[in-house]
């Protein structure tokens, strides 16, 4: 599984979009990039996940350059209730089902 | 559809005691994952089990195992507890295993404080 490298933390105001980057240098070309998310005290949720280019759903979209090697993950308008941990994962999706999580990025939205 | 359920949702045990978690899985879905949540070592995958085998297994010592039941419930069970064990357990469900998705639903997990 390739290792990914993303911010510690970061702050954002209510209304504003959000872009977190995440760094994977050494992303095979079988693996696929998926983000979740977590609240206090809960488990994580899954948000998107992609291989190139872009997917967008109802709650983020996910960009991937050509070269695979970062996404980025767009919170459009977020609002105090998007405060959570967002975690990147990358792997092989046709392994078994072991989720590797990094630390993650603690996201911090302020009115 | 009702979520991933889990029991009990906290605990407090001794040292040196076992302690036995309960995972009930999304209606349908066959696999089963566990993970502990600590706030110095995250996240970490313990074991996953699939149609009541074990399919893969983290790097943690053998008083950690789980089983899976035919309905795919599933259990974990951590013997002769020590201080460390202190963590968030997850549980977390999905359809298949490995078959094209990362796509995993957590449980709010069990809160376990060791004594």
């Amino acid at each position: 599984l390739a290792k990914t490298t993303q911010p510690i933390s970061m702050d954002s105001y209510e209304g504003q979009e959000v872009n977190i980057t995440c760094s994977h240098n050494n992303i095979a070309t079988n693996d696929y990039i998926t983000w979740y998310q977590q609240f206090p005290s809960q488990g994580p949720r899954f948000i998107i996940q992609g291989y190139k280019t872009k997917v967008t759903n109802e709650v983020a979209s996910l960009f991937i350059p050509a070269d695979r090697k970062s996404s980025t993950l767009s919170l459009p308008r977020v609002s105090l209730s998007d405060t959570a941990v967002y975690y990147c994962l990358v792997g092989d999706l046709g392994g078994y089902n072991k989720l590797i999580f990094g630390a993650g990025t603690r996201l911090a939205v302020h009115p | 559809k009702a979520g991933v359920t889990q029991t009990p949702r906290y605990l407090i045990k001794t040292r040196g005691q076992q302690v036995t978690l309960s995972c009930s899985p999304i209606s349908g879905h066959r696999s089963v994952s566990w993970y502990q949540q600590t706030p110095g070592q995250g996240l970490q995958f313990l074991f996953e089990y699939f149609s009541e085998t074990q399919r893969n297994k983290g790097n943690f010592p053998g008083r950690f195992s789980g089983r899976q039941f035919s309905n795919s419930r599933s259990e974990m069970n951590v013997s002769t507890l020590e201080l460390g064990d202190s963590a968030l357990y997850l549980c977390a469900s999905s359809l298949l295993s490995g078959q094209g998705s990362y796509e995993q639903y957590f449980g709010p997990g069990t809160r376990l404080t060791v004594t």
